[in-house]
């Protein structure tokens, strides 16, 4: 099972609402990942957790907060977002850090901030 | 710093004939190469990766990619098109941060891939 889930698929959300969007994974990996994807562009990293530590912050909006409760679940927390933040929200898993790993992504939130 | 072009913004062949897409890298060290394929609604799949074993890498999906460091290419082929391969392909390298680790996939801007009947 290589698969990567992500919930909600679609979220609309006003730039008051708190909202937070979910990744899961069982295949024991220790690296997990978010990615923001505007349309017909390529995935920008946001974040980077590693053995549920946060190990790469790309000078994200503190309107973005992740969080790596246990191994298999990362969660990105939205806040006060802005009509720009509208995107695609990628998240994904590597058996371990570094990219000798390969990169298992799921599907996607498709965000809309109103 | 590391990055990649790709030559391109969209690409349409037949089905049956040669796909070649094109990929440039800029990296001032020996570099992690890959490609990505992304189905429309979906996430991104590796395709294949060079990380300076052999040069001609073969990946998934019968797709290829040849490393020359001369021509700081990393061009991806399929011998023959098939429908099903219509998506966005995205080269991407490896970036090398200031502890010198490989921390990060910097993506190119990608290549529509449009197969004709």
């Amino acid at each position: 099972d290589t698969e990567v889930t992500q919930t909600p698929k679609h979220l609309v959300m006003g730039m008051t609402n708190k909202k937070s969007l979910k990744c899961e994974q069982h295949m024991g990996h220790r690296a997990m990942y978010w990615y923001k994807q505007k349309a017909k562009k390529p995935p920008e990293l946001m974040f980077v957790y590693s053995y549920e530590k946060l190990s790469i912050n790309e000078s994200v909006p503190s309107r973005f907060s992740p969080e790596c409760p246990n191994s298999s679940l990362l969660n990105l927390h939205l806040h006060a977002l802005q009509p720009e933040d509208s995107a695609l929200y990628l998240c994904a898993s590597s058996q371990f850090g570094g990219l000798l790993n390969i990169q298992y992504f799921g599907a996607g939130t498709r965000l809309s901030v109103l | 710093a590391q990055s990649v072009t790709q030559l391109g913004s969209h690409v349409s062949v037949s089905e049956g004939a040669l796909v070649l897409l094109r990929c440039n890298y800029s990296s001032s060290v020996p570099p992690y190469l890959f490609w990505y394929v992304q189905y429309p609604n979906q996430g991104l799949q590796l395709l294949l990766k060079y990380t300076s074993a052999a040069t001609l890498v073969k990946g998934i999906n019968g797709f290829e990619a040849e490393f020359k460091k001369s021509e700081t290419s990393f061009h991806l082929t399929k011998p023959s098109a098939h429908m099903s391969d219509a998506a966005e392909y995205f080269c991407a390298v490896s970036r090398r941060s200031w502890m010198n680790r490989d921390d990060k996939i910097i993506f190119g801007k990608g290549t529509r891939l449009h197969i004709l009947p």
